[in-house]
């Protein structure tokens, strides 16, 4: 079982360029989420999605947009690409309903902005 | 704006010595999660605790909940050097009751050495 699946695992990008981040999961989870991780920040929450179709901001949410045409796909993407945006960001998902099962986490994409 | 603080960031422990990290909150949630985080690797779930008074415990790690002291432990016994990562605990940002909001908050992490 895969569970949570982030492509690429690594990406190094000039600043203005965009790039879209693909999370896909197999446990048929109904919410999704982008996370992003710097140093000495934790994880901050980017945005996040209820279910097919719907997607909604998160703590930090400027500068990237965000889209779930299937269940299974959430997609990040950065439009015009910042050095603030150099951080490593995280793929979750989890069940609707089930608080006694924690959010699965993807392997992280780590990206650099030049 | 829930807020979640632990403390302490950095940790060096001696094998086979105890400690307790701490993970305050700021405002009222019953669900707390607890993940592990190896350099360069992903966040393992370790605990999910749902209500005041909770335990958990598995191997030598065991986490707790006092809901009305918005606080919860992660308690070390005899650390070895494989518990030695990153720790973080989460708080559900939703009401109290019904399923939840899912939107977690993250501490910033308590980062464990166990030295030899």
């Amino acid at each position: 079982n895969a569970g949570v699946t982030q492509t690429p695992k690594f990406r190094v990008l000039k600043t203005g360029q965009s790039m879209t981040l693909l999370c896909a999961q197999d446990m048929n989870h109904e919410y999704m989420y982008w996370y992003r991780q710097d140093p000495g920040m934790g994880l901050r929450l980017i945005h996040y999605s209820v279910g097919e179709g719907t997607t909604a901001k998160g703590e930090v949410p400027d500068g990237y947009n965000v889209s779930r045409l299937k269940k299974q796909n959430f997609l990040l993407g950065l439009e015009s690409a910042a050095p603030s945006q150099t951080s490593v960001y995280f793929c979750a998902s989890s069940y609707f309903g089930q608080v006694n099962q924690p959010q699965h986490f993807g392997d992280g994409t780590r990206l650099s902005i030049l | 704006e829930l807020k979640v603080e632990q403390n302490p960031l950095f940790l060096s422990m001696q094998e086979g010595k105890n400690y307790t990290i701490y993970c305050n909150y700021s405002t009222t949630s019953n669900r707390l999660y607890w993940y592990r985080q190896d350099p360069g690797k992903s966040l393992e779930s370790l605990f999910v605790l749902l209500s005041n008074g909770a335990v958990k415990q598995e191997g030598r790690l065991m986490a707790s909940l006092d809901t009305k002291a918005r606080l919860s432990t992660l308690h070390i016994t005899a650390a070895v050097h494989d518990l030695s990562a990153t720790y973080f605990c989460a708080v559900d940002n939703g009401p109290l009751s019904g399923a939840g909001s899912y939107q977690l908050t993250f501490g910033k992490g308590t980062k464990l050495s166990v030295i030899p």
